[in-house]
This record gives structure tokens, sequence and C-alpha cells, in this order.
């Protein structure tokens, strides 16, 4: 089947530290993959895609590259603000369906 | 930017009756989906929606669930007869010129709680 699994956390850094948030999957064929980020008292927002094998999405300082031979997207950034303190998901599509992971809760502290 | 919206941001009710979660997706929107995440769950897919009729729907979506789009602008959510394992967070979701559009747009969530 189809499933995400991402690391639990919560997770806490210090401002300017480097992030990583573990994401590996399961599919059949060759899925997209995604991560969300949900903001406090927001909803989930698209953060940074990537649609085949070694493709790397960026965005706001986050990158994630698509590794099919660790079956992996992990979630970095070389250096955490304040503000990135938010749950971040993992997830795929395959067929009209997400399947999204747990989620990772991440507080970052000045 | 444009958003959807969720209402009530928190619901309790009584096992056992019928509550109705509302969102209202971004208006120029087609699909439209329900997904829920039980505490220190996965997000868990429950229905999409288009063109007035459900396209897809998962096992979790039963008889006791339903969707409406009754007015053009919002989309909600049924559940009969509530259970206590239907507590959980319920995101609405919705996306724009396809069926599995790789961008979907979520509201910030309803929490139902069931005593």
């Amino acid at each position: 089947g189809n499933s995400v699994t991402q690391m639990e956390g919560p997770v806490t850094l210090s401002e300017e530290a480097f992030l990583t948030i573990n994401c590996t999957y399961t599919a059949t064929g060759y899925p997209s993959l995604f991560w969300y980020v949900q903001y406090p008292g927001e909803g989930l927002q698209l953060l940074l895609k990537a649609t085949k094998a070694d493709d790397k999405g960026s965005n706001k300082g986050f990158e994630a590259t698509y590794r099919k031979e660790t079956t992996s997207f992990h979630l970095e950034k070389g250096s955490v603000q304040v503000s990135d303190s938010a749950v971040y998901f993992c997830a795929l599509t395959r067929g009209n369906q997400f399947y999204f992971g747990t989620g990772t809760s991440l507080t970052v502290i000045p | 930017e444009p958003e959807v919206t969720q209402t009530p941001s928190h619901q309790v009710t009584q096992m056992g009756q019928e509550v109705i979660l509302r969102c209202v997706p971004i208006s120029n929107h087609l699909y439209f989906y329900w997904y829920r995440q039980i505490l220190g769950q996965k997000v868990e897919f429950l229905v999409s929606f288009y063109n007035n009729e459900i396209s897809e729907k998962s096992e979790i979506f039963d008889d006791q669930f339903s969707v409406e789009r009754p007015d053009g602008s919002n989309f909600t959510l049924k559940i009969r007869s509530t259970k206590l394992e239907d507590s959980a967070m319920y995101f609405c979701a919705s996306s724009g010129d396809r069926g599995y559009s790789e961008k979907l747009f979520f509201g910030s969530g309803t929490q139902l709680s069931v005593l």
C-alpha cells in the first residue's frame, strides 16, 4: 500500500540551528512527494514538493530531495527561525489521494 | 491569498448526536475534500467531491457520514450519530482545476470532541 512515515516529535531547536525532519515512504509506482506546514491556528499549507526521483523541492530556506533508492524525502533547513515553529507533514500522492504522515511539531526558541 | 474557511473551530457534542461541520472552499475551486486527524495519528482521507457528487471515499466514510454542497458556496460534512472514536480534527480542502491537483488548500480545521 501507500504510506508515509515521519520522525516523531516534538522537536525543539534553538534559533539558527540546523533542522532535519526525516520522512520515508512506501508507494506503488512513482509518487509525488510533498511537505506541508501548519502554523498555529491555520490550515495546512504546501511548503515544497518534488515530482520525480532526484528532484529537489525548496521554499523559504527549506529543502527536500526525492531519494528513490532510500525511499526518503527528508526536510532540511540550515538555520531555523522562531517563525518556523509549526507542525510539518510529509505526504505523497498516488492516483487521486494524498497520504499524510503524522506530523512533526517543531518549536524554535530564541 | 484566498483561503478555505471552516466553522466552528471547536465543536463539543454528546455521543449519538448529529453534527455538521461547515466549510467555505475557495470560490473558483471545483474539487472538495474532507480529511481528519485523530490525535497522534496520521491525517486520513475521508471523501472527495466534484460536480455535486462524491468522487471517492475511504473506508472510514461509512453510512454515518454524508457530504453536501447545499448552496454553491458551503461544503458540509455531517455525522449522523457521533461515536467517541469520531473525536478528531477535521480538515476541509479544495483544489482548482484537476481531480488530483497537487496543491490542496486546507482550512484551519474543526476540532470535534465527542463526549
